[in-house]
């Protein structure tokens, strides 16, 4: 069982530079998300989508994009990297957000911007 | 959202109960507590969760004060792979998101 695979898995950045963070499910799960996670705090929200074509922001969304084509990706866009940025971004994805869902998060992207 | 107030760290002899409390005294009647652990820096996972009934599974039981200002995770049998971070969080029916505070960081001790 795949669950849910985040693609890379460290990544160092230049500031200014740009890059995709992917993230992919098997499950059939209409509702994916994206965290981020600065060392020593708890996880915030960055974007979140409840279906193909549908995205809506999080806690956190500036200086980052989303797109949800299908039901399986949901990647995550970085722009103009900023030294801001560096920390380790989670995606998630559950079957909805309606009573007894669990959420699946992926392993994680370590992300460094210097 | 109703926040959540748990302490920052505890620890646990290694084959004892580890009971890790949460203070949610704001939370609405239809928002659920659960909890997620995370282990060295991985994914959270999903441990439990409940409305207002006390719940058990495979992992862990969940007792939830009357009041429901309050609840208590508790692991039966601590081992060493139960070492992490443990977040309980409040999620209101149709909300979006899983509001992540700092966490309990439990330790367990052999």
């Amino acid at each position: 069982n795949a669950g849910v695979t985040q693609t890379p898995k460290f990544r160092i950045l230049k500031i200014g530079q740009s890059m995709t963070l992917q993230c992919t499910q098997d499950m059939n799960h209409n509702y994916m998300y994206w965290y981020r996670q600065d060392p020593g705090m708890g996880l915030k929200l960055i974007y979140y989508s409840v279906g193909a074509g549908i995205t809506d922001k999080g806690e956190v969304p500036n200086g980052y994009n989303v797109s949800r084509s299908t039901t399986e990706d949901f990647p995550l866009r970085l722009e103009l990297a900023a030294p801001s940025q560096t920390s380790v971004y989670f995606c998630a994805s559950s079957r909805s957000s309606v009573v007894n869902t669990e959420a699946f998060f992926g392993q994680g992207t370590r992300l460094t911007v210097v | 959202d109703a926040k959540t107030t748990q302490p920052p760290s505890m620890d646990c002899a290694e084959g004892r109960a580890a009971n890790l409390p949460c203070n949610h005294s704001t939370i609405s009647g239809n928002e659920y507590v659960y909890w997620y652990r995370q282990i060295h820096s991985q994914g959270p996972q999903y441990i439990i969760h409940g409305l207002k009934n006390n719940e058990t599974n495979e992992m862990a039981s969940l007792i939830i004060t009357e009041d429901r200002k309050s609840s208590t995770l508790i692991l039966p049998h601590a081992t060493l792979r139960d070492t992490a971070v443990y977040y309980c969080i409040v999620w209101a029916r149709g909300a979006n998101n899983l509001f992540f505070g700092t966490g309990t960081r439990l330790t367990v001790i052999p």
